[in-house]
């Protein structure tokens, strides 16, 4: 099956500019899951959708950072505006809704604000 | 919240040898806890993961023990090749279905 796609690979912007992220889950995959994954530490959780509705965002620094799944398939991530401190890779997930089913991870967009 | 603590950070080891790397958690209530094997540029991949109702899984050279009461499980790898090195992480999940990550274990093996 084909895996996470994430795009773009990297990404390199000024503070205070703008970027989205796009992710396209595996096919079937009710639940999506971005996290931030900072260099030498493990992912955060920023948003969790369940189809196109979010289950949890308590992490997302919802001043600045946005993200939807309208019709519940692909996704977008959105920061507006940057900060140094979110140079980072985000990564996007997916898995099936049923209990003990594992997440697949994309190979992230590498993000670098100068 | 769940937290997850992961030991040691850094663990070199001889080509052959074992490595063992332990978490522990703090939600009792996780039910789920999967290991990932993350390579330079790449995102986690799934190597072994198991569920609160079982205390050991292995599969080939990986295996996994989950102590539920003392909220700790470990990775064991037998018979380390260098193709093992990496950065291992584990994670447990919550009845919310979220996920929480250990901080990572940077794996060396020595040919």
């Amino acid at each position: 099956e084909a895996g996470v796609a994430q795009s773009p690979r990297y990404k390199i912007i000024e503070k205070r500019q703008s970027v989205a992220f796009w992710c396209n889950p595996i096919s079937g995959h009710a639940t999506l899951y971005w996290y931030q994954q900072i260099l030498g530490q493990g992912p955060k959780l920023l948003i969790q959708f369940q189809n196109n509705g979010v289950v949890d965002d308590s992490q997302l620094p919802k001043d600045r950072f946005s993200a939807e799944r309208l019709k519940g398939v692909d996704s977008t991530l959105k920061i507006q505006p940057a900060k140094l401190e979110d140079s980072a890779v985000y990564l996007c997930a997916s898995s099936l809704t049923s209990p003990h089913q594992p997440q697949h991870f994309g190979d992230g967009t590498r993000l670098s604000i100068l | 919240g769940e937290n997850v603590e992961q030991h040691p950070s850094t663990l070199s080891v001889q080509e052959g040898d074992s490595a063992v790397i332990k978490c522990t958690y703090s939600d009792s209530a996780s039910n789920y806890f999967p290991w990932y094997k993350q390579e330079l540029g790449k995102g986690p991949q799934l190597i072994i993961d198991i569920r609160s109702n079982v205390g050991e899984k292995k599969d080939q050279r990986i295996a996994v023990t989950l102590n539920k009461t003392a909220k700790h499980f470990s990775l064991h790898i037998t018979e380390t090749q260098p193709e093992d090195s990496a950065v291992y992480f584990c994670a447990a999940r919550n009845t919310g279905n979220q996920f929480y990550f250990g901080t990572g274990t940077s794996l060396t093996v020595i040919p």
